[in-house]
């Protein structure tokens, strides 16, 4: 069956350490995978992607790996801050069409 | 990127009745979405709105219970029918701006908090 499967414990960290969530999938062949971030309240915001062909890319300091033969993306936030704390969600964008499937999200603390 | 607005920002509704949810985009988009996120879960996709025809629906979700309407590229409703507790849920819609090289990254609006009772 299809699965999308990132941390389900939350993940807390202390303020300037580098945090890793990782998002794993099995029997999908996306041709993107994407990173968004929710905050309570608020509808997903759109952080970065990565293509099928891509290793690695990075946005200030954020930065994501897309493994296709191990099935799986880590996401990185380096110098972590509080503002930081957010519920974290990976998608696969699908080559068939332009549909997005979810993974349920990783919560993120950052204590100072 | 798109701003979108969603009406109402939250709602409690008993059951059996219907509720019809707004989205308003700024600006004109060709992909519109309606998800749906249930508390503690993931989204999930219910069914993309098409301007000038039906929608189309994802396994699971059907058009006597969610009809959507996309009457031209900067507005659709979906409509919650005959309401039941289960149907207690964020309702979203989001839309995808740019062209097929840009990976398709949706924006949300901040959705509709659906309460049944």
């Amino acid at each position: 069956s299809q699965k999308i499967e990132q941390n389900s414990e939350a993940l807390n960290i202390q303020e300037g350490k580098t945090a890793t969530l990782t998002c794993n999938y099995t029997n999908y062949s996306p041709a993107y995978l994407q990173w968004y971030r929710q905050d309570p309240g608020r509808g997903p915001v759109f952080l970065l992607l990565i293509r099928e062909n891509e290793k690695e890319k990075r946005k200030e300091r954020l930065k994501v790996t897309f493994d296709t033969t191990l099935k799986q993306s880590l996401f990185h936030i380096t110098a972590s801050q509080p503002a930081d704390s957010a519920t974290y969600l990976c998608a696969l964008v699908l080559e068939y069409g332009n549909k997005l499937v979810f993974g349920a999200g990783t919560i993120l603390r950052v204590k100072s | 990127s798109a701003v979108i607005s969603q009406k109402p920002s939250r709602d409690i509704c008993q059951r059996g009745t219907s509720l019809t949810i707004q989205c308003q985009v700024d600006s004109q988009v060709t992909m519109m979405f309606w998800y749906r996120q249930q508390p503690g879960q993931s989204l999930t996709l219910i069914a993309t709105a098409n301007q000038g025809s039906e929608a189309t629906y994802e396994s699971g979700f059907v058009i006597d219970k969610f009809p959507i309407s996309r009457p031209n590229l900067t507005f659709s409703t979906l409509t919650v029918s005959n309401m039941s507790p289960e149907d207690s849920s964020i309702y979203l819609c989001s839309v995808v701006q740019g062209p097929r090289s840009s990976g398709y990254e949706q924006y949300f609006g901040p959705g509709t908090r659906l309460t049944v009772t």
